[in-house]
């Protein structure tokens, strides 16, 4: 079975910077695109960034464009997102999904919560 | 991107069947068949229950169903039960290779 683990959420300042995690256990991850979805707090889903299965191509919404970066290792079996620049804005849960969004994505993690305040 | 516009809340009894709506545009929902659908309880993470339109996962139920005419792609539940009560959020791939998610709609069985 499929699991995804995100780590790295909690709270920074306006400016800061943030790396969040994705562990993912099973032989597949190597073979899969990967996404990044946010929810922030008493709103809606909110789709953030996308990798290819071999890290080669990557796509961002454009709220976070120039400020986030998405990229992984599949040596390790994880996803990252790394977030610079944080706005108060990007407080949400962030939840990894694995798969080709366009299919549908048939796993989720947990999710983890950053909080952008002073 | 604008998000898709889902109704903010609908509601049936039990054993109804009732529909949701998500409409987008030419550059998303009308110009691609990878509409999917998501189940969200509060505090969880979302459920897959359509994919690509109308095609249904392993493991959902048979109540749950899609289609999609023009702009719009929408969602059945049939013979609604009290486990159905959550938010539900359609998403569409764009002209711009990102996804856009709906409004979301809440479902409450009376």
């Amino acid at each position: 079975e499929v699991q995804l683990l995100e780590s790295g959420g909690g709270l920074v300042q306006p400016g800061g910077s943030l790396r969040l995690s994705c562990a993912a256990s099973g032989s597949t991850f190597s073979s899969s695109a990967m996404s990044w979805v946010r929810q922030a707090p008493g709103t809606g889903l909110e789709w953030v960034s996308a990798i290819s299965d071999n890290g080669g191509s990557t796509y961002y919404t454009d709220s976070v464009k120039g400020r986030f970066t998405i990229f992984r290792d599949n040596s390790k079996n994880t996803l990252y997102l790394q977030m610079n620049s944080l706005r108060a804005e990007d407080t949400a849960v962030y939840y990894c999904a694995k798969g080709i969004f366009a299919e549908g994505a048939a796993y989720w993690g947990q999710g983890t919560l950053v909080t952008v305040s002073s | 991107q604008s998000a898709l516009t889902q109704p903010a809340s609908v509601s049936g009894s039990p054993g109804q069947s009732i529909t949701i709506s998500c409409t987008g545009t030419n550059s998303d929902v009308g110009g691609y068949d990878y509409v999917s659908w998501y189940q969200q309880y509060p505090g969880k993470a979302p459920k897959l229950v359509i994919s690509e339109v109308s095609n249904r996962p392993s493991g959902v139920s048979n109540r749950f169903s899609g289609s999609k005419s023009g702009n719009t792609a929408s969602l059945t539940i049939s013979g609604l039960q009290a486990e159905d009560e959550a938010d539900y959020y359609c998403c569409s791939y764009t002209s711009r290779r990102t996804y856009v998610f709906g409004t979301g709609t809440k479902v409450t069985v009376l």
